[in-house]
């Protein structure tokens, strides 16, 4: 168990349709990220997040969005829904910067997104 | 941006050999190469990593070497168990942004 807490686990939804994907942290991290991962596409950078504030997009569709609130747990929303969008969502956390091991980052179980 | 490629895409080994991945990537900038070990249904879990000042790092089964010169890195696991078997990802950043290679099955017989 990485500490990292996502929810749902599952998600079957509808084109068209709008879902919130919700990511926590381990305990004292700052850093969240999104990652995508499909069958075709592998692990793709979404967006990172540190301390409320965006620092980095990936290969984030603008139907997508997210944010960290003030008690550092993310959400993810993606709107629009089509089909190409199932996949699994991960997000994953990191220590903060001047620890030894600010950049690893520990993953969680993941949401398995269904677009019907 | 960073190019990650990963080989083999699958690997079966017998229970007790050995195995080796190889990853090479394209940014020269990169310092930090983490390993990930993804089991099915769960998320990927850190099981290694390497940063740029150094050439090898091994905690007990597991190994992982580094050539800057030549941009590749390699993952080694000895005596492999059945329960090594699972997908691994190599991935490499030069800050926060993980970027990911293909993934590699591992599947070991007994």
């Amino acid at each position: 168990d990485s500490g990292v807490t996502q929810t749902p686990k599952h998600l079957i939804t509808a084109t068209g349709q709008r879902v919130t994907l919700r990511c926590s942290p381990r305990s004292g991290d700052l850093s969240v990220y999104w990652y995508q991962q499909s069958l075709d596409q592998g692990l793709q950078f979404l967006i990172h997040y540190y301390n409320g504030e965006e620092r980095a997009k990936g290969n984030i569709l603008e139907r997508f969005s997210a944010q960290q609130f003030p008690d550092l747990h993310s959400e993810l929303n993606l709107s629009s829904l089509e089909l190409g969008d199932s996949a699994l969502y991960f997000c994953a956390s990191s220590p903060r910067p001047g620890t030894t091991q600010y950049n690893e980052q520990f993953f969680g179980p993941g949401t398995r997104l269904t677009v019907l | 941006g960073e190019n990650v490629e990963q080989h083999p895409s699958t690997l079966s080994v017998q229970e007790g050999d050995s195995a080796v991945i190889k990853c090479t990537y394209s940014d020269s900038a990169s310092n930090y190469f983490p390993w990930y070990k993804q089991e099915l249904g769960k998320g990927p879990q850190l099981i290694i990593d390497i940063r740029s000042n150094v050439g090898e790092k091994k905690d007990q089964r597991i190994a992982v070497t580094l050539n800057k010169t030549a941009k590749h890195f390699s993952l080694h696991i000895t005596e492999t168990q059945p329960e090594d078997s699972a997908v691994y990802f190599c991935a490499a950043s030069r800050g926060y942004k993980l970027s990911f290679g293909a993934g590699t099955t591992v599947t070991v017989r007994a």
